[in-house]
């Protein structure tokens, strides 16, 4: 069975650029997570969707947007790039909350 | 202090050793998990626990709730092992993942 897909895999952008990635859930996952990893740091959680409706949110900037599509594919959107911003970004999926999540390959995001 | 911590945070092995790795976490947790990263890689979901033990191939991993502790166990480690283990929890009231520093393990042959 197909894993999670994340697109683009690899982005570079220009400061104060606009980016977005993509997420597509294993099949029949309706929750969704976005988690940020920068250089030699832990990820971090940035926000998560359970039946198209936001479910939890961590340290997501306020540049940055995220919603769940009626296919359960989610989309984040990264407004005003920063130098900061350039990390892996991953995405996960689950069937329901509380059950394990499986991680897409990231989308590594380069700012210049 | 990190609410999540894994010790050690390097460790080097010759191929056939048995490998622990530990976790200690310092809040509620309703599940814990182990994933594993490869340089410059995804992540893959070794385990999720909430009791107990988990036996997959020549992985074993074990958590005590009382003692908020969980261990990842590899046995007749190989150099395909090398990785990151990263430990990860869940709070009870929330579904994010809460994530460990990570440890890096490098097999040799």
């Amino acid at each position: 069975a197909a894993g999670v897909i994340q697109s683009p895999r690899h982005l570079i952008k220009e400061k104060r650029e606009t980016a977005t990635l993509k997420c597509y859930p294993i099949s029949r996952h309706d929750t969704v997570y976005w988690y940020q990893q920068g250089p030699g740091q832990d990820p971090q959680f940035l926000i998560s969707f359970y039946e198209k409706m936001q479910s939890d949110k961590g340290s997501i900037p306020d540049r940055f947007s995220a919603q769940q599509f009626s296919d359960y594919h989610s989309e984040l959107n990264m407004s005003s790039l920063e130098l900061g911003d350039s990390a892996l970004y991953f995405c996960a999926s689950s069937l329901t909350v509380n059950n394990e999540q499986f991680f897409g390959p990231g989308t590594r995001l380069t700012v210049l | 202090k990190n609410e999540v911590e894994q010790s050690p945070q390097n460790l080097t092995a010759q191929e056939g050793e048995f490998i622990t790795i530990n976790c200690s976490y310092s809040v509620g947790i309703s599940a814990l998990h182990w994933l594993q990263q490869h340089p410059g890689g995804g992540i893959v979901s070794l385990f999720m626990l909430s009791s107990g033990k988990k036996k997959h191939g020549r992985l074993i991993a074990t958590i005590n709730i009382q003692e908020k502790h969980s261990s990842l166990h590899i046995t007749a480690s190989h150099p395909r092992d090398s990785a990151v283990y990263i430990c990860a929890v869940r709070g009870g009231a929330t579904n994010k993942l809460i994530f460990g520093t990570g440890t890096l393990l490098a097999v040799q042959p």
